[in-house]
């Protein structure tokens, strides 16, 4: 099956940094990628879409200009958390989407990437 | 609003069978994915359904009912390595997927 990774797999940070996690696509080309948070014993949350060359579409609440989503190429999309903060540790997933990828279209995912900001 | 349900949490013993329940309210219909989840660790993909039946791959079997808005995800001999969380999710029409909040199953021996 198509494989995604993710890097770091977890990051430790003072507040006030800015961490950046990649996410690429090593089989495939993912017009598509997609970027979660999930909370302890929560399920995941949607927090931007992106396509390559484009901007990312984010869902509402999510503030763009904290979460900086970069697709530049067909197997890498980044995520910077700018001036991270204790709230903003969580479980950050990555998946990647490409028509044939899969067999039913659907997403594959990182391994996930647990952010702590001190 | 979308909005889909499942249980949160259910308990089964090995060897047995469970069937995990997920009822769904969506704008739109174009499929439905059963993912499991091990604790710490990213999603993997279990089943797709977007026509009603039954859908059997091995131990694992996915059902859909469009019509009552219902899917199951049914598990057979259950093994210790199957608990996890068991997501369910919607493909709306704008083929964005729309998560349940996960069923965490519990094997006990």
């Amino acid at each position: 099956g198509a494989v995604v990774s993710q890097h770091p797999s977890w990051v430790i940070c003072k507040s006030g940094t800015s961490v950046k996690i990649e996410c690429r696509s090593l089989d495939f080309q993912a017009t598509t990628m997609f970027w979660y948070r999930q909370f302890p014993k929560q399920s995941l949350m949607l927090m931007a879409t992106s396509n390559e060359g484009s901007k990312a579409t984010y869902e509402q609440g999510v503030e763009k200009d904290k979460f900086l989503i970069n697709h530049a190429s067909l197997t890498l999309s980044t995520l910077t958390v700018t001036s991270a903060h204790p709230e903003d540790s969580s479980f950050y997933i990555c998946s990647a989407r490409d028509v044939g990828a899969g067999e039913y279209n659907e997403q594959f995912f990182g391994p996930g990437t647990r952010l702590t900001v001190l | 609003g979308q909005n889909i349900d499942q249980p949160t949490e259910m308990t089964a013993t090995e060897g047995a069978i469970v069937q995990i329940n997920c009822t769904y309210q969506t704008s739109g219909f174009n499929g439905l994915f059963w993912y499991q989840q091990h604790a710490g660790e990213a999603p993997t993909f279990l089943s797709y359904n977007v026509l009603d039946g039954l859908e059997e791959k091995g131990r694992f079997s996915s059902f859909l009912s469009r019509s009552k808005g219902y899917s199951y995800l049914l598990l057979k001999e259950l093994q210790m390595k199957d608990s996890a969380s068991y997501l369910c999710a919607v493909l709306d029409s704008n083929y964005q997927l729309i998560w349940g909040a996960g069923t965490k199953l519990i094997i006990k021996p």
